[in-house]
């Protein structure tokens, strides 16, 4: 089985000022990470996702996040955040193999102020 | 390309009936899956459906029940509604492995139960 633990429920942060919203798993299996994006009123949207290959994996919105197998993590981090990154983010891991579908955290809810 | 469509966006019902919702996956899409969203429980998996066939099944009470068409659209069945099951319901579509096609997520139907 598998698990995604999301530490932080809630993160303010003050327009552009960095920030990292961290994320650990848990499996007997090798894993792919995902991190999904929900705006208020929608569906999720897929940010990005580490299959295999480097490690360090970014989005086209200045996202990015990094596969770190000996803590178990998949940290998202964004040097300079804008008011509109203000969403809630979603950890997600899935089993390789088979047909498995995804796992999610909690949600950690990025609040931006100005 | 159109995204993935779920009917109805809100729905309102009482304790004890029924109710089936609906997904249209994007074209091409082969692989439906569905996930209850609560504050208290975040998102769970309730199941996958590929040509027809249930590949994957969350832990889920038997009231809980979907199918697919033989053009992708899929719905799910809510039987005997409790309060609990007030969610919102999201359907992802992805191309045929949901572990590691992207899945697009619809906007999901809010049901809320009296």
């Amino acid at each position: 089985a598998q698990s995604v633990t999301q530490l932080d429920s809630q993160v303010p942060v003050f327009e552009e000022a960095p920030v990292e919203l961290r994320c650990n798993y848990s499996s007997s299996v090798s894993v792919y990470l995902f991190w999904y994006v929900q705006y208020p009123n929608q569906g999720l949207q897929l940010l990005l996702k580490y299959l295999s290959g480097s490690t360090l994996v970014k989005s086209i919105n200045g996202f990015e996040a990094e596969f770190n197998k000996s803590q178990t993590s998949f940290h998202l981090r964004k040097p300079s955040v804008h008011i509109s990154d203000t969403a809630e983010y979603f950890c997600a891991v899935s089993d390789p193999s088979g047909y498995s579908t995804l796992t999610f955290g909690k949600g950690t809810m990025l609040l931006v102020s100005p | 390309k159109a995204g993935v469509t779920q009917t109805p966006r809100y729905l309102i019902k009482t304790r004890g009936q029924q109710v089936t919702l609906s997904c249209s996956p994007i074209s091409g899409h082969r692989s439906v899956s569905w996930y209850q969203q609560t504050p208290g429980q975040g998102l769970q998996f309730l199941f996958e459906y590929f040509s027809e066939t249930q590949r994957n099944k969350g832990n889920f009470p038997g009231r809980f029940s979907g199918r697919q068409f033989s053009n992708s659209r899929s719905e799910m069945n809510v039987s005997t509604l409790e309060l609990g099951d007030s969610a919102l319901y999201l359907c992802a579509s992805s191309a045929e492995i949901p572990s590691t096609d992207t899945q697009y997520f619809g906007p999901g139907t809010r049901l809320t139960v009296l």
